[in-house]
């Protein structure tokens, strides 16, 4: 199975800096229609789980501009520039290419 | 608006069964695949099964082959989750989520499992 590794358990960060939590997969993620199989997701306690980032780099409708998903190939970045306290939350990434589908461990997201 | 309301969940001792079930409004149920994934306490997420929009196609990560079934009834816009032989490391908050193809668009608030005796 493609296992996907977030290195970072978690990152500080103040509001209004820009923070970049990755994740990197065992192997390309890239199918044969050009397109990355790899999602950005967010979970906030008492919310449900919000799709951020979808094909590496295109954002769900509604997800502010701030948020921002690049990367190819076997490596990816979600970065949030001018980072809102409601941004405070846990990041996985998922690989959608092969089954079983994969998640990152997740990536928490804290306040200096 | 899309909605998916999870159901069915509770304490239950290891090896007996329980089903979930989650219902979807807001969008026509039939015309998409739909997942399951968990969370144990403290832990991440996990992929536990998918089912396509008319259950053509169904798989399930290993971790629940042969004790689980995913199922669906596009009638009742309801997607479920068929338990067996249940054990402690089946303990998890599970969620149902809509595919959209390869990403998971819209997820429900999930359902708490406890297995223990």
């Amino acid at each position: 199975q493609i296992t996907l590794t977030q290195q970072a358990e978690s990152l500080w960060v103040s509001p209004g800096e820009k923070v970049s939590i990755t994740c990197r997969a065992s192997q390309s993620l890239l199918y044969t229609d050009g397109k990355h199989y790899l999602s950005w997701y967010q979970q906030r306690p008492g919310q449900t789980t919000k799709a951020l980032i979808y094909h590496a780099s295109i954002r769900t409708d509604g997800v502010p501009t701030r948020f921002i998903g690049s990367g190819s190939g076997t490596e990816f970045t979600l970065s949030i520039e001018d980072v809102q306290p409601e941004d405070i939350a846990l990041y996985y990434c998922l690989q959608t290419l092969k089954k079983p589908y994969t998640f990152g461990a997740g990536t928490k997201l804290e306040l200096k | 608006e899309v909605q998916l309301v999870e159901s069915g969940g509770g304490l239950v001792q290891p090896g007996r069964s329980l089903k979930l079930s989650c219902l979807a409004s807001g969008f026509t149920f039939s015309n998409y695949g739909m997942n399951w994934i968990r969370q144990a306490p403290g832990k991440g997420l996990e992929w536990v099964a998918s089912i396509s929009s008319s259950s053509s196609y169904i798989y399930y990560a290993d971790t629940v082959k042969g004790r689980f079934t995913i199922s669906r009834d596009n009638a009742k816009n309801t997607l479920y989750l068929q338990m067996t032989s249940l054990r402690s490391e089946d303990t998890a908050l599970y969620y149902c989520a809509r595919r959209a193809p390869y990403y998971f668009d819209y997820w429900g608030q999930g359902v708490m499992v406890t297995v223990s005796s």
